[in-house]
C-alpha cells in the first residue's frame, strides 16, 4: 500500500547547523507534500505546502529562509532546517495527499534536536 | 477555517477501565478522521481511519465513531491497560485543501 518514508527519525545537530529532512512517497506520486511541526506540549501544526516544480507555500509565521522546502521530484520532498537554534528542536513530520487527496499519508515524523 | 477540539486534555483512570476520549471538529466538508497515537519522545502511530462515509471502525480494544453532520468522534477503548498510556491525537482531513487539522490531544495514564 501506499506509504510516506521520513528519515531520519532522530537527529541531534548543534547549533548553527543545517539539517535536511526527507520524505519519499513509496508507491504513488506526491505532488504535494505538507510539513508540520509539534512544539513541546502542543499539538501538530501545519508549516508549508510544497508543490512539485514550484515553490513552497509557508504558513504566516514560519520564516521561509530558515526553513527551506524542495519538492525536486515527484516522489521526494526535503525540509532543511538552517542554521539552527535550540529554539527549533521539534517533532516535525510530513504527509502526502493520495488518490485525488481522498486520504493522506504520515510519515513517521523527525525529532530534532539542537544543542 | 477548521478547528478541532480535543476533550478532556489530561484523562488518568485505573487499569481495567473502559474510557471515551472525544474529537470535535468544526468544518464537516471533511475527507476523513484519523487517530493517532504518541508515545513520549516518539512519532506517530495511526490507529484508526475513518471515511466520511463510516459511522465506525474497530480495530481490537479501540473504536473510533464518527457522526460529521454534528462534527464529533470518539476514540473507545477498551479494558484499558498501562501500556495504553500515551497522548491520543485526532486528525481532520479537509476535502479541499487536502490538509490536516490535528487536535490538541488527550495524555491518558492508565495506573496498574
Amino acid at each position: 500500500g501506499a506509504v510516506v518514508s521520513q528519515h531520519p527519525s532522530r537527529v541531534i545537530c548543534k547549533s548553527g547547523t543545517s539539517v535536511k529532512i526527507e520524505c519519499r512517497s513509496l508507491d504513488f506520486q506526491a505532488t504535494t507534500m505538507f510539513w508540520y511541526r509539534q512544539f513541546p506540549k502542543q499539538s501538530l501544526m501545519l508549516m508549508a505546502t510544497s508543490n512539485e516544480g514550484s515553490k513552497a507555500t509557508y504558513e504566516q509565521g514560519v520564516e521561509k529562509d530558515k526553513f527551506l522546502i524542495n519538492h525536486a521530484s515527484l516522489t521526494l520532498s526535503t525540509l532543511t532546517v538552517t542554521s539552527a537554534h535550540p529554539e527549533d528542536s521539534s517533532f516535525y513530520i510530513c504527509s502526502a495527499p493520495f488518490q485525488g487527496y481522498t486520504e493522506a499519508f504520515f510519515g513517521q515524523g523527525t525529532r530534532l534536536t539542537v544543542v | 477555517k477548521q478547528e478541532v477540539t480535543q476533550i478532556p486534555a489530561a484523562l488518568s483512570v485505573p487499569e481495567g477501565e473502559n474510557l471515551v476520549l472525544n474529537c470535535s471538529f468544526t468544518d464537516s466538508a471533511i475527507y476523513n478522521l484519523q487517530w493517532f497515537r504518541q508515545d513520549p519522545g516518539k512519532g506517530l502511530t495511526s490507529l484508526l481511519l475513518i471515511q466520511s462515509s463510516q459511522r465506525e471502525q474497530t480495530s481490537g480494544r479501540l473504536n473510533a465513531s464518527l457522526d460529521k453532520s454534528s462534527g464529533r468522534s470518539t476514540l473507545y477503548i477498551a479494558a484499558s491497560q498501562p501500556g495504553d498510556s500515551a497522548t491520543y491525537l485526532c486528525a481532520v482531513y479537509n476535502t479541499n485543501a487536502g490538509k490536516s487539522t490535528f487536535g490538541d490531544g488527550t495524555t491518558l495514564t492508565v495506573k496498574p
